[in-house]
């Protein structure tokens, strides 16, 4: 699986949009651009994915860059609980190996 | 009750004890993983599991041993573990292993090797 990076650390505050980038310059056609995040204390929660147009869901919007090799994870009002470490996490759609490979991520804190 | 469910939530054993983690998935996944999670270090997926076959093992120690009886329960037995054992094993489950779909995780169990 292609390498991301993300920053280390991001800052927030509450009820404001947060736009969290990814860097994913060697990404093949054929990478799922995912997205997880892991609050404290708790398991990994799947956010959003998507290969090249952008999605929405309940949780995030997922921007894509046209030539692919970056992505932005939307959050339209940060709330307290969404303070945790966001992963950006390449998967090749043709793998059948289920293989999540989490990097360091962003640690995003949120300030009331 | 729904999502992916793991038990115990903490787990205290010593070298020589034998312990199993259970992991019930309530989505109709037909994949379902373990991975560990050790302190300041990166999730490492163990095993992944498709209709019930093994078809990952990412070189983990045979002191672990997974079992799917079907494709709604994961088991990981546990036997002489050493104490750099002690992380946090989450479970997962995904409608299937590709690239594609999303894995929904359990909350996981802490286990303490001692």
């Amino acid at each position: 699986d292609a390498k991301t990076t993300q920053p280390n650390s991001m800052e927030s505050n509450e009820e404001e949009p947060v736009h969290l980038p990814c860097n994913h310059s060697t990404i093949s056609g054929t990478d799922y651009i995912h997205w997880y995040r892991q609050l404290p204390s708790q398991g990994p929660e799947y956010v959003i994915h998507g290969l090249t147009s952008n999605v929405n869901n309940r949780m995030a919007s997922l921007a894509i860059a046209e030539d692919r090799k970056s992505s932005t994870l939307i959050l339209h009002r940060a709330t307290l609980r969404d303070a945790a470490v966001y992963y950006c996490i390449l998967r090749d759609a043709s793998s059948n190996t289920g293989k999540l490979i989490f990097g360091q991520g962003t640690t995003l804190q949120v300030k009331p | 009750e729904t999502g992916v469910t793991q038990t115990p939530r903490h787990l205290v054993m010593g070298m020589t004890n034998k312990k199993s983690l259970k992991c019930e998935q309530h989505l109709g996944h037909n994949a379902m993983y373990w991975y560990k999670q050790s302190a300041k270090k990166p999730l490492e997926l163990m095993f992944v599991y498709n209709f019930k076959e093994q078809t990952e093992n990412n070189s983990v120690p045979s002191r672990f041993s997974p079992e799917c009886p079907n494709s709604s329960h994961l088991f990981l037995h546990l036997h002489t573990l050493q104490p750099e054992d002690s992380a946090l094993y989450l479970c997962a489950s995904s409608h299937d292993s590709g690239g594609g779909t999303a894995q929904y995780f359990g909350p996981g169990t802490r286990l303490l090797v001692l």
